[in-house]
């Protein structure tokens, strides 16, 4: 059983261009979760998909977009890309209203924009 | 939404048992907790969770006391691999809305 995917693991970008990264959600998962991760510091809510809805959002800007699919797997957007939205984009999947289920974290993608 | 605090860091020995506690004084009725570990440019990968008393598994053990307000990781016997940052999480049941604390960086020494 596959867990959280993410691709790709790297990129680089240039400050202005837009990027799409990809998530697929641990099997029998239907939520999904992006985080952004700065290096040393903790990983910052961006927003959540549910039902193919965006349910909540963290204190990003609207460049920060994102998707579900019918089949779960989602997609962040982040448009006119500056420098300070080089880190690590951490994907979480989980089951939703389970009681006591587990969230899991993919390997995430690492954004470089110069 | 709860928020958690962590010791920043801590320094340990192989062979040493090791425990971070994590304080999450707004917790909810149905809220519960979990624990992570996160290496450099990676994930964060799952540890164990809990909602009341003790629970443990094959790596770890946790502790919450009765009023829920702090809860302890205890780690047994750490090897230099353990060296990593460790994130406690207070779980929202009902939309699975976590807060992500600074975390606790572990380091191991031999």
């Amino acid at each position: 059983d596959a867990g959280v995917t993410q691709s790709p693991t790297h990129l680089i970008k240039t400050r202005g261009q837009q990027v799409t990264l990809r998530c697929s959600p641990k099997s029998g998962h239907d939520t999904v979760s992006w985080y952004q991760q700065a290096l040393g510091q903790g990983p910052q809510f961006i927003f959540q998909y549910y039902e193919e809805e965006e349910r909540q959002r963290g204190n990003f800007p609207d460049r920060f977009s994102g998707h579900q699919f019918p089949n779960y797997s989602s997609e962040l957007n982040v448009n006119a890309l500056l420098l300070g939205d080089s880190a690590l984009y951490l994907c979480a999947s989980s089951q939703d209203r389970v009681s006591g289920n587990t969230i899991y974290f993919g390997e995430g993608s690492w954004l470089t924009v110069v | 939404l709860a928020k958690t605090t962590q010791p920043i860091s801590m320094d340990s020995y192989e062979g040493q048992e090791v425990n971070i506690t994590c304080s999450h004084n707004n917790i909810a009725t149905n809220d519960y907790i979990t624990w992570y570990q996160q290496f450099p440019s990676q994930g964060p990968r799952f540890i164990i969770q809990g909602y009341k008393t003790k629970v443990t598994n094959e790596v770890a053990s946790l502790f919450i006391p009765a009023d829920r307000k702090s809860s302890t990781l205890s780690l047994p016997r750490v090897s230099l691999s353990d060296t990593a940052v460790y994130y406690c999480l207070v779980v929202e049941y009902n939309f699975n809305k976590f807060y992500f604390g600074s975390g606790t960086k572990l380091n191991v020494k031999p």
